[in-house]
Order: C-alpha cells, then sequence, then structure tokens
C-alpha cells in the first residue's frame, strides 16, 4: 500500500519567515492534494498537483509536485499566524478508473510566533 | 452550500453503549467517505460509498462498526459496542466523481468521540 511521509513532523517559525513542507511517497505519485487542519475542525483543500513538474500558488502558499522524486513540497513566504495549522497530504493510492480513494499522510503541525 | 455537515460535534458515552455518527454530505456529490483520525495512526478511512452503494470498507477495525447510506443526503456511522479505543475524531467526506476536481473531497467539522 502506498505511504506518505511528511517531514518536518512538526515547526515552528517566526512570523514574516519562509518555510517549506515536505511529502514523499514510497510509490508513484498520481495526484497529490494539499489540506490544511485547525484544531478541532475538519481539513480544508488547498491545492492539487496532478502532473509531474506542476506548481501551483494561492496566495503565500506554493506546491511543487516533482514525480521523480516521488515528492510533494509546500512552501509558505512570509508567513503569518494564520498560516498556523496542520497541513496534510493525500494521495490517489490505487490510480484505476472509479478510484476516488486519498491515503493520507501523518501531518506537519506548524506554529508561527507573532 | 452548506458544506459537509456531522452531527453530533461531540459525543461521550460509555464503554458498551451504541454510538451513531450521521453525515450529509454536500448536495450533488456522490462519493461519501468516512474517516478516523488518532495522534497514533492519522487520518485513516474507513470505507467509502458511490452513489449510496458501499465500494470499499476494508478499512472497518471490526465487525463493531457499520456503515449505512440510505439515500443520497445521509450516512450513519455506528459503533455497537463502544469500546475506549474507539475514542477518536471521525470525519465524513463528500467528492463530486465528475470534471475537472473530481478527487477533491471536502471535510465536515468531524465528531470527537470519548468513549470512558
Amino acid at each position: 500500500s502506498q505511504e506518505l511521509e511528511q517531514s518536518p513532523q512538526s515547526l515552528i517559525v517566526q512570523e514574516g519567515k519562509n518555510l517549506t513542507i515536505n511529502c514523499t511517497s514510497s510509490k508513484t505519485l498520481y495526484g497529490l492534494y494539499w489540506y490544511k487542519q485547525k484544531y478541532g475542525e475538519g481539513l480544508i483543500f488547498l491545492m492539487m498537483l496532478q502532473k509531474g513538474g506542476e506548481e501551483k500558488s494561492h496566495e503565500k502558499i506554493t506546491a511543487k509536485l516533482d514525480e521523480k522524486k516521488q515528492q510533494s513540497s509546500l512552501h509558505i513566504t512570509a508567513s503569518q499566524p494564520s498560516h498556523a495549522g496542520i497541513y496534510l497530504c493525500g494521495a490517489d493510492p490505487l490510480r484505476r478508473a472509479g478510484s476516488y480513494q486519498l491515503t493520507f499522510g501523518k501531518g506537519t503541525k506548524l506554529s508561527v510566533i507573532p | 452550500d452548506a458544506g459537509v455537515i456531522q452531527s453530533p460535534r461531540h459525543e461521550v458515552t460509555e464503554m458498551g453503549q451504541e454510538v451513531t455518527l450521521r453525515c450529509k454530505p454536500i448536495s450533488g456529490h456522490d462519493y461519501l467517505f468516512w474517516y478516523r483520525q488518532t495522534m497514533m495512526r492519522g487520518l485513516e478511512l474507513l470505507i467509502y460509498f458511490n452513489n449510496n452503494v458501499p465500494i470499499d470498507d476494508s478499512g472497518m477495525p471490526e465487525d463493531r462498526f457499520s456503515a449505512k447510506m440510505p439515500n443520497a443526503s445521509f450516512s450513519t456511522l455506528k459503533i455497537q459496542p463502544s469500546e475506549p479505543r474507539d475514542s477518536a475524531v471521525y470525519f465524513c467526506a463528500s467528492s463530486n466523481g465528475q470534471g475537472a476536481g473530481k478527487n477533491i473531497q471536502y471535510f465536515g467539522a468531524g465528531t470527537r468521540l470519548s468513549v470512558l
């Protein structure tokens, strides 16, 4: 089965600093999804990457997919307290017609100190 | 749209009692997923439905767990009898199986279950 390993497990940064979170897959990635979770709340969809080399940005968050490395990275520029939370990556473990499952990493807990 | 709605938000029960968690997916979504989240194991898929039909229940931990989807707008996850190790946050998610964003799952706020 496909496993997703996220690093680091937790991260504390000063407001205004840049940071990167990585998600590495044990198998070939066929699409990678990034979600954010705040304590006591559900997961909020951030971005979906479907092709190798694809890069997407939303506000100050940029995600990239490196198919060869079986890895995705999430980069936050000039972090703000509103960026604090748990970031999870998810991937389709089966990639077959009609499969809509996602398997998730255990998450990276981000704290931003004002 | 109101998003995925789960109830209750919190549930505290005693070991051996029956617990029923409820979920209303986003209108028009044809896939519904139940997940369990714990510190140790992270987010685990329990079961998912397509057009109200269970497709994969291999993640359901034991026979004590059952899930139903009687119609397109309602699903339940039942634990009977409950045990302390079932304590976790249970999430429901739904997705639209068509279009460019067909695999994007939208999550409810979760039900935090504590079994004493």
